[in-house]
């Protein structure tokens, strides 16, 4: 099976831009979370979809949103990029199990 | 809230001796477990996971980890160590929400160096 893949890989940004991540699940995972990682902060949960609906969220401004469509497939949005938003983001699938298998993940820089 | 903790940020181990990497828990309720590894601009590969029954388990590349619940400890082990092991270890707790699904919380993470 085809493990969890993320689209792009690395994105260069300005500050005031919006961006757009992509995330494809492993087939038959339903559920897709995604998290942010910064080495000031660490992993960090952002929110998580089942069945095209936000399931759960973290505690991060509403800059930050997502959507899944009936594929499963998600996709994470950042509006009005700050410096700060430069980070690793991780893209991780499962079933209705509790196991997360991690996609490779989407580096984006702010400038 | 569920926490994790790490305390060891570096540890340089020597190829082919034994390592044990420390995680410390809290949460409430019987926790779910995990030991991801995190290899320079990867994502995080799953080592082992511990949801119940037997208190030693064993996972990918020659890992394994005890679960200690009277020390809410969770700390990983390897026998013999090779240089392709050096990376950085996270370990995670995961927390059912209310609403269904789970989130994982994560330590800080250590990071292996293997010296040769």
């Amino acid at each position: 099976k085809a493990g969890v893949t993320q689209t792009p890989r690395y994105l260069i940004k300005t500050r005031g831009q919006q961006v757009t991540l992509s995330c494809s699940p492993i087939s038959g995972h339903r559920s897709v979370s995604w998290y942010q990682q910064t080495p000031g902060q660490g992993l960090q949960f952002l929110f998580e979809y089942f069945s095209e609906t936000q399931r759960n969220k973290g505690n991060f401004p509403g800059r930050f949103s997502g959507r899944q469509f009936s594929n499963s497939r998600s996709e994470m949005n950042v509006s009005t990029l700050e410096l700060g938003d430069s980070a690793l983001y991780l893209c991780a699938s499962s079933t209705s199990k509790e196991t997360q298998y991690f996609g490779p993940g989407t580096r984006l820089l702010v400038l | 809230a569920q926490s994790v903790t790490q305390p060891d940020i570096h540890i340089t181990v020597s190829e082919g001796a034994s390592l044990e990497l420390r995680c410390n828990y809290s949460y409430g309720a019987t926790p779910y477990l995990f030991w991801y590894v995190q290899s320079p601009g990867q994502g995080l590969q799953l080592l082992l996971k511990y949801f119940s029954g037997d208190t030693l388990v064993q996972g990918i590349k020659g890992f394994e980890a005890e679960f200690k619940r009277s020390q809410s400890s969770f700390n990983l082990r390897k026998p013999s160590v090779h240089w392709s092991d050096a990376a950085e270890y996270f370990c995670a707790v995961g927390a059912r929400l209310t609403g269904g699904g789970n989130k994982l919380t994560f330590g800080t993470g250590t990071q292996l160096k293997v010296e040769l």
